[in-house]
């Protein structure tokens, strides 16, 4: 079964400043990956896709970017941080049998 | 386009059954799931239902579908406090090929 690990679980960044986040897969290959950004009072938001290296669908515009330079590596990135990015991100790929199997994510706050 | 609507809250008493409702908006849903999220965690499956079914039931848990009102909801019996968490209802038109789509979660509170 797959197992997705994400780092780092919290991070305070301030604002302007640039982000990183990092997810990867073991127990599968070419797997689609999915960013998810959860924030307060607004469920689950999809904000990237990707179905296989280099291949990136943005569902939200915004100032986030996404990368996959790898087959089990999804990067999560921005130049410069709002307070609006503030928020719980969660990585996710197709599960064994059906449904996803989440992250444990990672809890951004940009002050 | 799709969309998943759920009650945001619900609080019951440990013992008492809960029951937590959701709708959706695209007829071409083939499986339907819930999942649970427990306070700083990620997001755990708990169960899912394919379209031709009207019922699923796994112990506690017991899901019905009604299609023709695109009416899901999930009941939980003998409900406990370790119950508490978020639960959300999520579609997809094809299981783990497309993105799926969540409601905003319901708060489910269970009072000892």
């Amino acid at each position: 079964s797959q197992t997705i690990h994400q780092w780092p679980a919290t991070l305070v960044q301030p604002v302007g400043s640039p982000l990183s986040l990092e997810c990867t897969v073991e127990g599968t290959s070419n797997p689609n990956l999915y960013w998810y950004r959860q924030a307060a009072g607004r469920g689950l938001q999809l904000l990237f896709y990707s179905v296989g290296i280099g291949q990136i669908s943005s569902e939200v515009p915004q100032n986030l970017s996404a990368s996959r330079p790898q087959d089990r590596q999804f990067i999560l990135s921005s130049k410069k941080l709002l307070l609006s990015d503030s928020g719980f991100y969660l990585c996710a790929c197709p599960g064994g049998g059906t449904g996803y199997t989440f992250g444990s994510g990672t809890r951004l706050t940009v002050v | 386009g799709e969309d998943v609507e759920q009650s945001l809250f619900l609080s019951v008493r440990e013992g008492d059954s809960s029951v937590i409702n959701c709708t959706y908006t695209d007829s071409s849903s083939t499986y339907l799931y819930w999942y649970k999220q427990e306070p700083g965690a990620g997001l755990q499956l708990l169960t899912y239902i394919f379209s031709n079914m009207d019922m699923k039931q796994d112990q506690r848990l017991t899901v019905l579908l009604n299609k023709k009102d695109k009416h899901l909801s999930l009941r939980i019996a003998d409900t406990q406090t370790g119950d508490s968490a978020i639960y959300f209802c999520a579609e997809s038109i094809n299981s783990g090929n497309t993105p799926l789509v969540f409601g905003k979660g319901t708060r489910l509170s269970v009072i000892a």
